[in-house]
């Protein structure tokens, strides 16, 4: 049974700081991650995906992903009241299998 | 393009009741996914299409659950009989291949 494990949270973070959001997945033959924000009674919208070891940048998000660990993580940089949501981390075992997500890590970003 | 639609955004029956939930995807979308969310379980793939045809149901909780895609553009999900459990939020979702998911807005059912 393919797992993403997220923590729950909440995690609380002051307005600037950088928010580390973290997630691991159980299967070995994932090829491709994918982080979602949820903002409360919305549907989740993508943000950032990853395919290869090490870092992606984009703006203030950077995703960083680690196969040998099966590990990927989410760094919001200067955080902002607007980040408050639920992030949800999926991964893909190949091109064209269903997303499995994993249950979301809530943000608060407190001014 | 108007996104994935859902409707209805709200259903609230009781217990016993048929439910049908709707999706219109996006055109030109090959593949549509539905999805269950609650607290608990997080974000379950109930079922997914591609070209119309189904291509894994496994995450069908139960018999009550069935869907259908009769054509590209619209996609049914039906409970029948509908249970208190069943309460939940369910997206569907559509992508081009391996592109990303675009989720619809969702449908919150209620069963009483």
């Amino acid at each position: 049974q393919k797992e993403v494990e997220q923590n729950s949270g909440p995690l609380s973070v002051p307005e600037g700081a950088i928010a580390s959001l973290n997630c691991t997945y159980s299967d070995r033959v994932s090829q491709s991650f994918f982080w979602y924000r949820q903002y409360s009674g919305k549907s989740p919208e993508l943000i950032m995906s990853i395919y290869s070891n090490g870092d992606k940048e984009d703006g203030r998000f950077t995703a960083q992903l680690n196969k040998a660990s099966q590990y990927v993580s989410l760094l919001i940089r200067d955080s902002q009241p607007s980040d408050s949501a639920t992030y949800l981390c999926a991964d893909r075992n190949s091109g064209n299998t269903p997303l499995v997500f994993g249950k979301g890590t809530r943000l608060s970003v407190i001014a | 393009d108007a996104g994935v639609i859902q409707s209805p955004r709200h259903e609230v029956t009781e217990m016993g009741q048929e439910v049908t939930l709707r999706c219109k995807p996006i055109s030109g979308h090959d593949y549509l996914f539905w999805y269950r969310q609650t607290m608990m379980r997080g974000l379950e793939l109930l079922i997914y299409f591609n070209n119309n045809v189904p291509i894994d149901d496994s995450g069908m909780p139960e018999d009550r659950f069935s869907a259908k895609m009769p054509n590209a553009s619209f996609s049914t999900l039906k409970i029948q009989p509908s249970e208190p459990r069943d309460s939940a939020v369910y997206f569907c979702a559509s992508s081009l291949g391996p592109s990303p998911l675009h989720f619809g807005n969702g449908t919150r059912l209620t069963v009483t």
